[in-house]
């Protein structure tokens, strides 16, 4: 397996605009999760699937925020409005059944001019 | 909610010296306790993991301790090189199956 896939590895634009992040997860994996790690908070989690129902999106800031999980090879994360104070890494990882590795992909390098 | 906290942020060692990473948790229910290395430009990485039934792990020079009274745990590196400079994050997780990372611990070894 090639791992988790986040797309696009880096994405720069500006406020106001509505930016997709993209992550494929290892095949057969259970759960599903997006972090944003910043300078001044770290790995936070935003959200996390288990077979593709959110379970939990109590760390998810603002309504801008959302996330989907059509199936169990894809998700997404969506920020409309994007604005400045959004511009993080936001990485994706997956894992399977039972408190187990939770493997990560490389990231997105989001930054909102 | 769930807490993890972790010291250092920094920490500089001599090549050949250990270093230590501690970490503390809330949440008395957690059963698992991975700890992560993150490079420069990449995902952080699973190095070593521990659950709860068991006291201490060991693996070649890496080391994990758990003390579920006190709700502390350690990594321990030993007999450090120049690619063991990374950021360490250690993490807590529950039934809830949820992790709640820590803060972070530059570590520098020093050549």
């Amino acid at each position: 397996d090639a791992g988790v896939i986040q797309s696009p590895r880096h994405e720069v634009t500006e406020m106001g605009q509505e930016v997709t992040l993209r992550c494929k997860p290892i095949s057969g994996h259970d759960y599903l999760f997006w972090y944003r790690q910043t300078m001044m908070r770290g790995l936070e989690l935003l959200i996390y699937f288990n077979n593709n129902v959110p379970i939990d999106d109590s760390g998810m800031p603002e309504d801008r925020f959302s996330a989907k999980m059509p199936n169990a090879s894809f998700s997404t994360l969506k920020i409309q409005p994007s604005e400045p104070r959004d511009s993080a890494v936001y990485f994706c990882a997956s894992r399977s059944q039972g408190p187990t590795e939770a493997f990560f992909g490389q990231g997105t390098r989001l930054t909102v001019v | 909610g769930e807490n993890v906290e972790q010291h250092p942020s920094t920490l500089s060692v001599q090549e050949g010296d250990s270093a230590v990473i501690k970490c503390t948790y809330s949440d008395s229910a957690s059963n698992y306790f991975p700890w992560y290395k993150q490079e420069l430009g990449k995902g952080p990485q699973l190095i070593i993991d521990i659950r709860s039934n068991v006291g201490e792990k060991k693996d070649q020079r890496i080391a994990v301790t758990l003390n579920k009274t006190a709700k502390h745990f350690s990594l321990h590196i030993t007999e450090t090189q120049p690619e063991d400079s990374a950021v360490y994050f250690c993490a807590a997780t529950s039934g809830t199956y949820k992790y709640i990372f820590g803060t972070g611990t530059r570590l520098k070894v020093l050549a």
